[in-house]
């Protein structure tokens, strides 16, 4: 079946850094979503991000499909942007998820 | 406001006595589906349906039975939870292939 990395597995920062997530994935996808866990548990979608650049307020994403990856950018990180970044690619009927990025964001 | 609801969202229960989480989405999607996620492995599917009356298994399904009565409801069952049920389980519809909308997250103790 198709492979989801994501890297890197933890990431520390001070509240105000960047960050780029990365998610690489085995075989084309047709789509791909970004999720945030939070610390209570709940998936928030991100991103519903096939191909191109999409962006969020501080938060963008960009899916280059050819070349097998995604990006996730943080900028003027917040505390609140604590927790588990997931990629998910869709294949057939379900979605295959990385195993994510546990992000920290320290005051 | 579109949502996924899902009901109860924590529940501590014993071995072998049969429960329901229930799963309602308010957006007319046809694709709902259930996933749970455990440390180490990640989230993984345990049912999805297509439509009403349209279900099919996804990586993990021992254990447990949906059913898709009506478009906007779709619960999971287990007749005879075990510990190794243990888990935060999530439902999740879509229109195909559009993006997915989870819900709040179900957390499940079996003792």
């Amino acid at each position: 079946g198709i492979q989801v990395e994501q890297s890197p597995p933890d990431l520390i920062l001070q509240e105000g850094a960047n960050s780029t997530l990365r998610c690489n994935f085995s075989d084309s996808v047709n789509n791909l979503q970004w999720f945030h866990q939070n610390p209570w548990g709940q998936l928030i979608n991100l991103f519903y991000i096939p191909s191109g650049t999409k962006q969020n307020g501080r938060l963008s994403a960009t899916t280059v499909a050819t070349e097998r990856y995604s990006l996730l950018y943080i900028s003027s990180s917040q505390t609140t942007d604590s927790g588990v970044y997931f990629c998910a690619v869709h294949r057939r009927r379900a979605l295959t998820f990385g195993s994510g990025t546990r992000l920290q964001v320290q005051p | 406001e579109a949502q996924v609801t899902q009901n109860p969202r924590y529940l501590i229960t014993v071995t072998g006595k049969k429960l329901t989480v229930t799963c309602s989405q308010n957006m007319n999607h046809e694709y709902m589906s259930w996933y749970r996620q455990d440390p180490g492995l990640g989230l993984r599917q345990i049912y999805y349906s297509m439509n009403v009356e349209a279900t099919d298994k996804g990586d993990v399904p021992e254990g447990y039975k949906v059913s898709r009565k009506e478009k906007r409801n779709f619960p999971l069952i287990l007749e005879s939870p075990s510990p190794n049920q243990t888990s935060l389980y999530f439902c999740a519809s879509s229109t195909s292939g559009e993006t997915q909308y989870f819900g709040p997250g179900t957390r499940l103790l079996v003792l």
